[in-house]
């Protein structure tokens, strides 16, 4: 059992539209971050969420952390092909840190 | 700031031979650093967290004696596949942090090794 469920698992869309990627735990973070994985590279660092119910944009990516700290969603408005790839969460207890189960996302031209 | 490397980035070995990885933290001290194991589009899987200067902690179902890691200076964590096979086929990802938070992690660009 995974302790941070992302959905959906996968994800194919046409550029342009709208996706919306959860994040869900029963567990308290902390701290959650958002990455992107592209084929053959590490994750790269999207965002850090801090304070339950806070926002961030950044770009067409807006990522909110639930007010009880225990989820997460990442909304991409307006699709690019550049988007595709693995979107995982990340969460931190405060001693230990666990990824999601991962979204791979894929934006059809 | 805050790159992490690794080193190959692909390998190629044979059944029963060994092979080793190895993960660099280039512009500052990694305390910590961890080992990831991915298939493809999934997510990432620890499998163990290294000290310098200490045993590494594995995570359940991770073999201590197959799996061989070394972090023996503050730049520098090695995972050594013992006996591959081509289950171990796999990405491998490492990340350093330095020990200021939990989440700070900085990943390496992860390493493909496939055992024939």
């Amino acid at each position: 059992t995974q302790l941070l469920e992302q959905s959906p698992q996968f994800l194919s869309i046409q550029e342009g539209e709208n996706l919306t990627v959860y994040c869900n735990s029963s567990s308290v973070f902390s701290s959650l971050q958002w990455y992107r994985q592209e084929p053959g590279e590490g994750p790269v660092l999207l965002v850090t969420v801090v304070t339950g119910g806070e926002v961030k944009k950044l770009k067409r990516l807006t990522f909110q952390f639930g007010d009880a700290r225990k989820d997460s969603s990442l909304h991409i408005t307006a699709a690019q092909t550049g988007d595709t790839g693995l979107y995982l969460c990340a969460g931190d207890t405060g001693n230990q840190f666990y990824f999601g189960t991962g979204t791979s996302l894929t934006v059809i031209p | 700031g805050a790159v992490v490397s690794q080193h190959p980035s692909r390998v190629i070995c044979k059944s029963g031979t060994s092979v080793k990885i190895e993960c660099r933290s280039l512009d500052f001290q990694a305390t910590t650093m961890f080992w990831y194991r991915q298939f493809p589009k999934k997510s990432l899987m620890l499998m163990a967290t290294s000290n310098e200067g200490s045993k590494a902690t594995y995570e359940q179902g991770v073999e201590k004696d197959k799996f061989l890691i070394n972090h023996a200076s503050l730049t520098l964590s090695t995972l050594t596949v013992t006996s591959a096979h081509p289950e171990d086929s796999s990405f491998y990802i490492c990340s350093a942090s330095d020990g200021r938070a939990t989440y700070e992690q900085y990943f390496g660009p992860g390493t493909r090794l496939t055992v024939t």
